[in-house]
């Protein structure tokens, strides 16, 4: 079955960017939108922004401003960039497959701690 | 963005107890809502999409209702697994996708 996983630095300093790839393993990524979810510690889910597998983005407008999400069908992977990070940004990042008739996630990442820390 | 509200934020409840959580939003989304279960440490995971249509898998003493602004997840006689937080999502405009705050259901 069709399997996400993050990768990506664990600590990232204040201004700089932040940088995270999802690899898709058990299935193809074409054809499908992705995202990205963040959830800071004892807090609630934040959607960052989907990414179809023809380029095309969506980000969430809080965000838009830092946001770069890209593919890569080759390697069946996914990226989320955001620059000016600060330690609001500190969080555990997720990416998910969404279910494109209905907008709902049904396929998650395990999830990854990104710390902004100096 | 349309703003989504859940309550209460956290409950008390035993096992075989019928459970109810509700979810408003801001503004009509017709049913473009989804509710998920989370586990501490763990990813969400998919439970109702559409409002009231049970995710794959999903155990038939969950169900979801509403449409408009007005939505319900019930757990008709609560389990030891479900214990967890659980979310609402609008999934009406690519604009904003946003999650209500969670509800933590735990063992009275």
């Amino acid at each position: 079955q069709v399997q996400l996983q993050e990768s990506g630095p664990g600590l990232v300093k204040p201004s700089e960017t932040l940088s995270l790839t999802c690899t898709v393993s058990g299935g193809s990524i074409s054809s499908y939108y992705w995202s990205w979810i963040r959830q800071p510690a004892g807090k609630g889910l934040e959607w960052i922004g989907r990414i179809y597998t023809s380029g095309s983005t969506n980000y969430n407008p809080s965000l838009k401003s830092r946001v770069t999400m890209s593919v890569d069908t080759s390697k069946n992977q996914f990226s989320l960039k955001l620059s000016s990070v600060t330690a609001a940004d500190t969080a555990v990042y997720y990416c998910a497959r969404v279910v494109k008739s209905v907008n709902a996630f049904d396929i998650w990442g395990q999830g990854t701690m990104v710390t902004v820390s100096s | 963005d349309i703003q989504m509200t859940q309550s209460p934020s956290s409950v008390s409840a035993s096992v075989g107890d019928r459970v109810t959580i509700t979810c408003r939003a801001s503004q009509g989304i017709s049913s473009w809502l989804a509710w998920y279960q989370q586990k501490p440490g763990k990813a969400p995971k998919l439970l109702i999409y559409a409002a009231s249509s049970l995710q794959s898998g999903v155990p038939s003493r969950f169900s979801g209702s509403g449409s408009g602004t007005d939505f319900t997840l019930t757990i008709s006689s609560l389990q030891p697994e479900d214990f967890a937080t659980y979310y609402c999502q609008q999934a009406n405009s690519f604009l904003g996708l946003t999650f209500g705050g969670g509800t933590k259901v735990e063992i009275k």
